[in-house]
């Protein structure tokens, strides 16, 4: 069963601007992390937010987390084509499971 | 060294073959890891490994046999699979199971696997 259900499941934009993918999850978690996956390839981890935090910044990127309605945000800012990828959010339970949800393809257009 | 390495990167099999997948890491992590991803769709956990000793294994059917040999060492065993088996098959590792930085996962770049 999946952790995490993404919105949008597909995001076109252009170079330059920002983009929101948003994760609602369903069961109580310790953390939430952010994946990265080109086509093909293995995932990268981008960042993870604590139950216990509310908002994290990695470079381009600031993670929200909202416990109370279970729900999740990945904006990049200042898009690249090389930001192109599918995003996964993974919520770690008290199972120590890392369960992942469905993804949000990106593509960014030079 | 920060990376998973997984052998081979690509496999096809038929029905009746016994094959293995690889993974190596060297970064001291204790927690290791198999996923399976069909295109499209997200990792579904198969097993993890803590300390050596399996930890959770996801009701994954018997044809599928893991083992971790050593700290550095993930094996997946394959046999007897179906077509519907074909998938990237993804290791991981962790430098432990629970609290960052300990739960943050470092991924291979997979085995596609392909059962005819």
């Amino acid at each position: 069963s999946q952790q995490g259900e993404e919105d949008p499941q597909a995001l076109s934009i252009q170079e330059g601007e920002n983009a929101t993918m948003n994760c609602s999850y369903k069961t109580s978690i310790n953390n939430l992390q952010w994946y990265r996956q080109n086509s093909g390839r293995g995932l990268v981890h981008l960042i993870l937010i604590r139950s216990n935090e509310r908002e994290k910044h990695s470079g381009r990127l600031r993670v929200t987390l909202d416990t109370s309605k279970k729900s999740s945000s990945l904006l990049i800012t200042a898009s690249r084509a090389a930001d192109t990828a599918s995003y996964f959010c993974a919520g770690r339970g008290s199972n120590y499971k890392l369960t992942f949800g469905k993804g949000t393809l990106l593509t960014v257009n030079p | 060294d920060t990376e998973v390495t997984q052998t081979p990167k690509h496999l096809v099999m038929g029905m009746t073959n016994k094959k293995s997948l690889k993974c190596e890491q060297h970064m001291g992590h204790r927690a290791m890891y198999w996923y399976k991803q069909k295109a499209k769709k997200p990792p579904e956990l198969m097993f993890v490994y803590s300390y050596e000793k399996l930890s959770i294994n996801e009701s994954v059917p018997s044809r599928f046999s893991p083992e971790c040999p050593n700290s550095s060492l993930l094996n997946l065993h394959l046999h007897a699979l179906q077509p519907e088996d074909s998938a990237l098959y993804l290791c991981a590792s962790s430098l432990g199971l629970a609290g960052p930085p300990a739960g943050e996962l470092f991924f291979g770049e997979g085995s596609r696997l392909t059962v005819l």
